[in-house]
């Protein structure tokens, strides 16, 4: 049972532009959502996370956007660029312990 | 030391081989997970430690999977009889607590694991 859905797939940005991923799960004990940049090679790296009693992070150029009642949160990155070229994990869970990790986005930003 | 190191970054068994996975978490996190990672796809969880003790091993596929954290630092993933299926990264994550409000892994590089 995949518990996060994680879409696209796959998404090619321009330099400077907005790159948005979204993710959707479905067990209502989760309560910690975190978002992992994985470059080739290397294990994911956290690059941040929410609890569901907030409804927006931000962090630098990275924003965490949730919205409980749906069940979805999304990741926006601003201004993106070359060097976030990279695949990204959004996961959940319960407890803080093990993490459900989504599919993953493979994120291309052209020069 | 400064990050997680898993060893050996590359593995190729035989089909049938044991083998065995290592990873040294940084020192003093208590808690270390082990995750698997097929091609193109994001890590599944396989098993928890707190400090020695083995809290969850739900995510094992199967018994010829086996870990353990003797001191509660080292732990070492063992497979043994190895299967086709088999063949993914390894991923071992520490974390300094058990919980808390900024609470967070670090993932090491990962062993690939190739069955032939």
């Amino acid at each position: 049972q995949q518990q996060v859905k994680q879409s696209p797939q796959s998404l090619i940005v321009q330099k400077g532009g907005i790159s948005i991923i979204n993710c959707a799960y479905e067990n209502t004990a989760f309560d910690y959502f975190p978002w992992y940049q994985q470059f080739p090679g290397k294990g994911p790296a956290l690059l941040i996370a929410i609890r569901p009693d907030v409804s927006e992070k931000k962090e630098g150029r990275f924003t965490i956007s949730f919205n409980k009642s749906a069940k979805q949160f999304s990741l926006h990155i601003m201004d993106s660029q070359p060097g976030d070229s990279a695949t990204y994990f959004c996961a959940a869970s319960v407890g803080r312990r093990a993490l459900t990790f989504g599919s993953g986005t493979r994120l291309q930003v052209q020069p | 030391g400064a990050g997680v190191s898993q060893s050996p970054r590359y593995k190729v068994a035989k089909r049938g081989q044991d083998v065995a996975l290592r990873c040294d978490p940084i020192s003093g996190h208590v808690s270390l997970f082990w995750y698997q990672q097929a091609l193109g796809q994001g890590p599944e969880f396989l098993t928890y430690f707190q400090n020695e003790a083995q809290l969850d091993k739900s995510g094992l596929p199967s018994d010829r999977f086996f870990a353990e954290r003797p001191e509660g630092s080292v732990s070492t993933l063992k497979i043994q009889r190895t299967q086709q299926e088999d063949s993914a990264v390894y991923l071992c994550a520490s974390s300094l607590g058990t919980g808390g409000a900024d609470w967070g892994y670090t993932f090491g590089s990962g062993t690939r694991l190739t069955v032939v």
